[in-house]
């Protein structure tokens, strides 16, 4: 069964920095593309970034380039997302997502708060 | 960018109904890589539909999905208790960034 388990989600201060990881276990990690998705409390789904298998190649949404950056750890079945000069309105639900062709897989997210 | 613009906005609708959410592409969207997701409160999002048509696992056959182009829809034929939820469209194709619609709220009239 694929499993994929956030943790990392906290209360931090504007400015401030946070890592999210997600473990994946239940199929060949290295195999997949990985995605983390966020939702902001009350709005919809928006997509924050991907790496391919490999981690060769990375994308960000333009509200995150430059302060989040994602990255896997393939020995260890964990995904990534450095995130930095945090802002108000970086606070959602952040999940991560397996790109399985046609079928994505979600954790159960983790909340990143983001307020003085 | 992809902009995907659902509608209605809400629909309200009592259990038994009919539902027919509508999603629409700004720019022409391969079929494969279409989805609808289900999302209640505290819940990961739920996969309904991938590729615009296919059900995906344990997805009751009232849930269906249509379209191609720039035109899609999620038909529910007839709404129960559960399924009074936030509705949402995605692309996933190799144009980035990848995107959602806006939702399309279900809710009991």
């Amino acid at each position: 069964e694929v499993q994929l388990v956030e943790s990392g989600g906290d209360l931090v201060q504007p400015g401030g920095s946070l890592r999210l990881s997600c473990a994946a276990s239940g199929f060949t990690f290295s195999d997949y593309w990985m995605h983390w998705v966020r939702q902001v409390p009350e709005k919809g789904l928006v997509w924050v970034s991907r790496i391919n298998d490999g981690g060769s190649d990375t994308f960000y949404a333009d509200s995150v380039k430059g302060r989040f950056t994602i990255s896997r750890d393939d020995a260890k079945n964990t995904l990534y997302l450095e995130m930095n000069s945090l802002r108000v309105e970086d606070t959602a639900v952040y999940y991560c997502a397996r790109e399985n062709w046609q079928v994505w897989d979600w954790g159960q997210g983790t909340l990143v708060t983001v307020s003085s | 960018e992809i902009v995907l613009t659902q509608s209605p906005g809400t629909l309200s609708l009592s259990p038994g109904e009919r539902a027919t959410l509508s999603c629409r592409a700004s720019q022409e969207v391969a079929r494969s890589y279409f989805a609808w997701y289900q999302l209640k409160p505290g819940q990961a999002p739920r996969l309904l539909i991938y590729s615009a048509s296919s059900r995906a696992t344990g997805i009751p056959d009232r849930f269906s999905g249509s379209g191609s182009g720039t035109d899609f829809t999620l038909t529910i034929s007839r709404l129960e208790p559960e399924d009074f939820a936030v509705y949402y469209c995605h692309q996933y194709g190799n144009s980035l960034p990848i995107t959602f619609g806006q939702g399309t709220r279900v809710e009991i009239k």
